[in-house]
């Protein structure tokens, strides 16, 4: 079974832009949670997908936002980006919703804001 | 809500040693507690897990153990290797809540 994909893997924008990263999580999964990576911060929840609904958000600002798609599918976006939001992005899937079910993480998306 | 501690921040140690990385956390509703291992590059990979009606499970050389009176469960790995060199992260979490991850800990095994 294929594991959890994200793309792109890498990104540069500078201040101010936009973007939208994607993950593909595990065949079967229907539960998609993101979360933010930063040294100074460490793993920081930012949301969950199930069934194409949010079930579950954290502590961020409305810049973060995010959709599933009919197929599990998810992407995040992020607005006017500013410098601290360089990170990396990692979604996790898992088969049923709820933090408790065993999450399987992708690679990753390093994000640099300049 | 949820807090997680993780010590220590670093530890190296001998190829064939034991480590051992202990975690605390404060939400006494806390009911799933994975651990995960992340290498340069990549995501975080788990490793091993336990749920709270258990107090220890162990999988070859890696075991985790948990003490719901203390809120503390802790990471054994023996006879280490090289390769088990990388990041290793507890988390906690109940299935209201999003799951809390500890700050990390940098494992070297030197051969």
């Amino acid at each position: 079974k294929a594991g959890v994909t994200q793309t792109p893997r890498y990104l540069i924008k500078t201040r101010g832009q936009q973007v939208t990263l994607s993950c593909s999580p595990i065949s079967g999964h229907r539960s998609v949670s993101w979360y933010q990576q930063t040294p100074g911060q460490g793993l920081q929840f930012l949301f969950e997908y199930f069934s194409e609904t949010q079930r579950n958000k954290g502590n961020f600002p409305g810049r973060f936002s995010g959709r599933q798609f009919s197929n599990s599918r998810s992407e995040m976006n992020v607005s006017t980006l500013e410098l601290g939001d360089s990170a990396l992005y990692l979604c996790a899937s898992s088969s049923r919703a709820g933090s408790t079910d065993t999450q399987y993480f992708g690679p990753g998306t390093r994000l640099t804001v300049l | 809500g949820e807090n997680v501690e993780q010590h220590p921040s670093t530890l190296s140690v001998q190829e064939g040693d034991s480590a051992v990385i202990k975690c605390t956390y404060s939400d006494s509703a806390s009911n799933y507690f994975p651990w995960y291992k992340q290498e340069l590059g990549k995501g975080p990979q788990l490793i091993i897990d336990i749920r709270s009606n258990v107090g220890e499970k162990k999988d070859q050389r890696i075991a985790v153990t948990l003490n719901k009176t203390a809120k503390h469960f802790s990471l054994h790995i023996t006879e280490t290797q090289p390769e088990d060199s990388a990041v290793y992260f507890c988390a906690a979490s109940d299935n209201n809540n999003d799951m809390r991850f500890g700050a990390g800990t940098r494992l070297t095994v030197k051969p």
